[in-house]
């Protein structure tokens, strides 16, 4: 079926580091991918999207890459500080209709000061 | 622009009865998403409505769940008779009436059934 995955569920960088998170997705009819940051007790926040004609997009401090040929997401946050400790989840959807978003299980990121 | 909004924040409940859980969408938006969320795992889809239409419930328990957005007002999730295997974390989110827009979501009702 349908799914977009992790392949790590926790990931733990020291301040001033990269961070760098990743995703699978399985349906090739996904053509939009976003990237939510979830803190304890607060909803999804959305950080960065990429639609499928694109491998890279750049945002403050962030960066998505998309290889399609592989079916992988990434996420790189430049010098990550503690406030950027979070649950990180990727998901997907198709731009062209009013499509659920489908979320991988997260990835929690702990920043070590 | 105020975000998404949803009330209440947290919500407790014996089971057998019911929970209400409201949604506002942001000033603009017309499409409405309701997720849960179970501890330690990602969001999950379970309805999308349009002002008075249901358009996708296809992640809706087939009982005691129930939703609507009507013409004035939030949106609301019913879960009559709840049991405890609904204590999760439900989210709203919203997007803007026209394709491929990001959804948002609100910060999201926690409910407990004791």
């Amino acid at each position: 079926g349908e799914s977009v995955g992790l392949h790590l569920p926790t990931l733990s960088v020291q301040e001033g580091d990269n961070s760098i998170i990743n995703c699978a997705y399985s349906n090739s009819a996904s053509d939009y991918f976003i990237w939510y940051k979830q803190e304890s007790g607060k909803g999804p926040q959305f950080i960065i999207d990429i639609r499928s004609n694109m491998d890279k997009r750049q945002g403050q401090r962030v960066t998505v890459l998309l290889n399609k040929t592989v079916k992988h997401l990434s996420l790189q946050i430049a010098a990550t500080q503690p406030g950027d400790s979070a649950v990180y989840f990727c998901a997907e959807k198709r731009e062209t209709s009013y499509d659920k978003v489908i979320f991988g299980p997260g990835t929690s990121l702990s920043v070590i000061p | 622009n105020a975000g998404v909004m949803q009330n209440p924040r947290h919500l407790v409940r014996r089971r057998g009865q019911e929970a209400r859980l409201r949604c506002s969408p942001m000033k603009g938006h017309s499409h409405v998403y309701w997720y849960r969320q179970l501890p330690e795992e990602g969001l999950k889809f379970m309805v999308y409505l349009q002002k008075e239409n249901i358009i996708d419930e296809s992640g809706m328990p087939k009982e005691r769940f129930s939703a609507e957005f009507p013409k004035e007002g939030p949106s609301i999730l019913r879960i009559q008779q709840v049991v405890r295997g609904d204590s999760a974390a439900y989210f709203c989110a919203s997007s803007p009436p026209w394709e491929g827009e990001t959804q948002y979501f609100g910060p999201g009702t926690r409910l407990l059934v004791l």
